[in-house]
Formats: C-alpha cells, sequence, structure tokens
C-alpha cells in the first residue's frame, strides 16, 4: 500500500506570502493519479488540482501543482486570506482505492 | 446546479445499523461512478467505498460491515452501515468520481463532494 506523507504538519505564513506544502510518496505515483484537495473548518473538501498539475475549475491561478515520481507539490504563490486552510493530498490506487495524507494546515502567522 | 447532500446520520449505539443518502442533481448520475469518504473528528480524511453501475470496493476498515449502493432512478446513493463501532463516528461526505482517459493518461479525482452528514456511535 502507498502511504502519503504531508509535510510541514502545520505551515505558518502572513498574507501575500508563498506557501509550498509537500507530499511524498512510500512508492512512485503515477502523476495523473495525484490530486490536491483544500478543506475550510466545517466545510467540505474542495478539488484543487488533478494530475498532479492541473487546476480545476474555478481554481485561481496562485495555485499550481508540481512533482513526480514520489515528491510532488502545492505551491500557493500569494496568500489570500481566504487561502489559510487545510490541505490534503490524494492518490488513486488498485482495486479500485484511494488513500489521503495527512493534511498541512496552513495558519495565518 | 451540481449538488450532492447527504442525509441520515445520527447517534447510534455500538453494533447498531444505519443508513446514510447522498441525493444528487444537476448532472446524469447515472453517468457517473460515486464514493463515500469519511473524518474523524479532529482527523484526517478517509476513503471508504466506491461504486460504478457494476461494481464496488470498500477500504478493509469497513470491509463486510458497510454496504455500498445506488438506485440510479432516484439519482441517490446510499450506505448501509452496520455493526458499527465508536471508530466509525465520523462526518460522512458522498463525491463524484471523476476516472477518464485525458489522452495520453488516465486521470482519477473527486470533483464534486456533498457538505456531509455526521455520524455517532456511542453507548
Amino acid at each position: 500500500e502507498i502511504v502519503l506523507t504531508q509535510s510541514p504538519g502545520t505551515l505558518s505564513l502572513s498574507p501575500g506570502e508563498r506557501a509550498t506544502l509537500s507530499c511524498r510518496a512510500s512508492q512512485s505515483v503515477r502523476s495523473s493519479y495525484l490530486a490536491w484537495y483544500q478543506q475550510k473548518p466545517g466545510q467540505a473538501p474542495r478539488l484543487l488540482i488533478y494530475g498532479a498539475s492541473s487546476r480545476a475549475s474555478g481554481i485561481p491561478d496562485r495555485f499550481s501543482g508540481s512533482g513526480s515520481g514520489t515528491e510532488f507539490t502545492l505551491t500557493i504563490s500569494r496568500l489570500e486570506p481566504e487561502d489559510f486552510a487545510v490541505y490534503y493530498c490524494q492518490r488513486y490506487g488498485s482495486s479500485p482505492s484511494w488513500a489521503f495524507g495527512q493534511g498541512t494546515k496552513v495558519e495565518i502567522k | 446546479q451540481v449538488q450532492l447532500v447527504e442525509s441520515g446520520g445520527g447517534l447510534v449505539k455500538p453494533g447498531g445499523s444505519l443508513r446514510l443518502s447522498c441525493a444528487a442533481s444537476g448532472f446524469t448520475f447515472s453517468d457517473h461512478k460515486m464514493s463515500w469518504i469519511r473524518q474523524a473528528p479532529g482527523k484526517g480524511l478517509e476513503w471508504v467505498s466506491y461504486i460504478t453501475n457494476s461494481g464496488s470496493t470498500y477500504a478493509d476498515s469497513v470491509k463486510g460491515r458497510f454496504t455500498i449502493s445506488r438506485d440510479n432512478a432516484k439519482n441517490s446513493l446510499y450506505l448501509q452501515m452496520d455493526s458499527l463501532r465508536a471508530e466509525d463516528t465520523a462526518v460522512y461526505y458522498c463525491a463524484r468520481v471523476r476516472m477518464e482517459w485525458l489522452l495520453p493518461n488516465y486521470y482519477s479525482y473527486m470533483d464534486v463532494w456533498g457538505k456531509g452528514t455526521t455520524v455517532t456511535v456511542s453507548s
């Protein structure tokens, strides 16, 4: 089973700063199977990025995804107040099945 | 607009049963694969189950206790939960699953989520 490990657990930044979130897989993951989600308190997750680097519909271009193999990154170029949230990476696997990383919380410094 | 609305959550005793529902609107439900995902209090996301028009899969943590089903005529997804345990306490979300060829690659992701329904298993 491929495990996703996200780092850091918490990222403390100010509005306007750049956020870089990491998602590391225990084995190689096909890029097209890697997605990122944003979740705000009391809300459902929202799809941000699919295929490691494709933005979902309506997602601002300050969000970008990159990476391949075992290392994937979500970058928020300039944090807006509404971007402070928890972010999860997700991978698709055999059976089919899905697994999520444990999440990275982006909080206001 | 495209929408998923869960219902059926509540308080149930350990060993009890509950049936969750997810009503879909704004898209052709029968054309899409669906999934249930849960989130225990203060924890991360855990995939629970998946269904197409011809089959289903389950996480090991719920296999043999939960049953996913769908009624395309009613645009509805269900999760029958039996032999419930305290560790099943969570918010349960339904989500639309996209699994598609965008040549040259095959993609999978969950693009529409409901707001969730809360299940509490406690005596």
